[in-house]
């Protein structure tokens, strides 16, 4: 168990336009998922923290008006990344995470290339 | 942001060799996680540990909680080819969210 899916697994939009990113947890029920990004030979960067049903938290200096989170139910976050610009291609990845655990299963991640 | 000490940065080594690789905090963890991410994909659970002093094993991975509770080893034995990858440690700090180590580039040359 614990599979968590990502889609798109890749996206390449144009400058200005907006882009979502979906992240679904596929067997088991995701009380807390997780945004990161990741620039090419670093590590991961957290950029935001959505429980269901709550607003996401977000991390010092990720403008929360243009990464979109929106975690509707126990199975499903979205990320948008709004007015999108080539600095914000990257490699985003989605992590999930069960109640009462501290484990997270993450996704596949999806590549976004914005020109 | 990052809080934890992962090294070494890199590793080339033969295959059939064994890979060691450690974190160091600053402050206490109560659960220490390592992570292998191939190229392309998101990292994948390896092993996770949440008792100071366990080791635990999966294949030809062990890993170690410190009994201090601020670092944690992975060893890899009889080293293979697909061995390859990033291989990150993750800890969480007491009532935190998880924190990374910066990886462990690991190449294995047949």
């Amino acid at each position: 168990g614990a599979v968590v899916s990502q889609h798109p697994s890749w996206v390449i939009c144009k400058s200005g336009t907006s882009v979502k990113i979906e992240c679904r947890s596929l067997d088991f029920q995701a009380t807390t998922m997780f945004w990161y990004r990741q620039f090419p030979k670093q590590s991961l960067m957290l950029m935001a923290t959505s429980n269901e049903g709550s607003k996401a938290t977000y991390e010092q200096g990720v403008e929360k008006d243009k990464f979109l989170i929106n975690h509707a139910s126990l199975t499903l976050s979205t990320l948008t990344v709004t007015s999108a610009h080539p600095e914000d291609s990257s490699f985003y990845i989605c992590s999930a995470r069960r109640g009462g655990a501290w484990e997270q299963y993450f996704g596949p991640g999806t590549r976004l290339t914005v020109t | 942001g990052q809080q934890l000490n992962q090294s070494p940065q890199s590793m080339f080594i033969q295959e059939g060799e064994d890979v060691s690789m450690n974190c160091t905090s600053s402050s206490i963890f109560n659960t220490w996680l390592w992570y292998k991410q191939d190229p392309g994909e998101g990292p994948v659970l390896l092993i996770a540990l949440y008792k100071a002093g366990e080791l635990t094993s999966n294949g030809r991975l062990t890993a170690q909680f410190g009994i201090t509770r601020k670092d944690s080893f992975l060893n890899i034995s009889a080293s293979i080819p697909s061995d390859v990858g990033i291989y990150f440690c993750a800890g969480h700090p007491y009532n935190n969210d998880m924190r990374f180590g910066a990886g462990t580039r690991l190449t294995v040359k047949p």
